[in-house]
């Protein structure tokens, strides 16, 4: 089964810039969402389609995808920012969603 | 407004059976793959289960595989999951989340319910 392996923790300061990777097998050739998840709230779709937003999320989040690593990439970080952050595909070899690992971000 | 929500977690020993159920508002439910995916106590995000928009594809995680049933009734607006044969490791919260296919090879996820907590234990 697809694997997608993401760093435990990234810390950053606050107007800082906030980096987290999520690895993959050939991860480029896929499409990346990824998820935002506050304490005691539900995931938050931040990023679609590799670097897309949805209505109502900041510019400050990006995202990029080649080779075998997806990044999303959050800038002028706030503290409204610390939260638990997810990568996702869609692994058709086994029709299964699939999540990474997750990253907590925390805002120094 | 979209709106999801999630009901019928608790309590249930080992080896017993829960259903859950999400409710769903404010966009065409019959138009929309569905799916459920769950979190464990300090854990990740798991996938559980996914069903078609007309509810003749359905997909499992293979840690539910044989014990979970996921259906829809597309007239009451409503995402079922049929929980038998219960374990400890199932202990999570239960969110109910909306899909989108935008090609065959790339789905995701664009609303989540508040999920809803079940606990198996003895």
């Amino acid at each position: 089964s697809y694997v997608l392996t993401q760093p435990p923790s990234v810390s950053v300061a606050p107007g800082q810039t906030a980096r987290i990777t999520c690895g993959g097998n050939n991860i480029g050739s896929k499409s990346v969402h990824w998820y935002q998840q506050k304490p005691g709230q539900a995931p938050v779709l931040v990023v679609y389609d590799d670097s897309d937003r949805p209505s109502g999320i900041p510019e400050r989040f990006s995202g990029s995808n080649s080779g075998n690593t997806a990044t999303l990439t959050i800038s002028r970080v706030e503290a409204g920012d610390e939260a638990d952050y997810y990568c996702q595909v869609w692994d058709s070899s086994s029709d299964h969603y699939v999540f990474g690992t997750g990253t907590k971000v925390t805002v120094l | 407004e979209v709106q999801l929500v999630e009901s019928g977690g608790g309590l249930v020993q080992p080896g017993g059976s829960l259903r859950l159920s999400c409710a769903a508002s404010g966009f065409t439910f019959s138009s929309y793959e569905m799916n459920w995916v769950r979190q464990a106590p300090g854990k990740g995000l798991e996938w559980v289960s996914y069903i078609s928009s007309s509810g003749s594809t359905i997909y499992y995680a293979d840690s539910v595989k044989g014990r979970f049933t996921i259906s829809r009734d597309n007239a009451k607006n409503s995402l079922y999951l049929q929980m038998n044969s219960l374990r400890a490791e199932d202990t999570a919260v239960y969110y109910c989340a909306r899909g989108v296919r935008q090609q065959l090879a790339n789905r995701r996820l664009d609303y989540w319910g508040q999920g809803t907590l079940v606990t198996v234990s003895s």
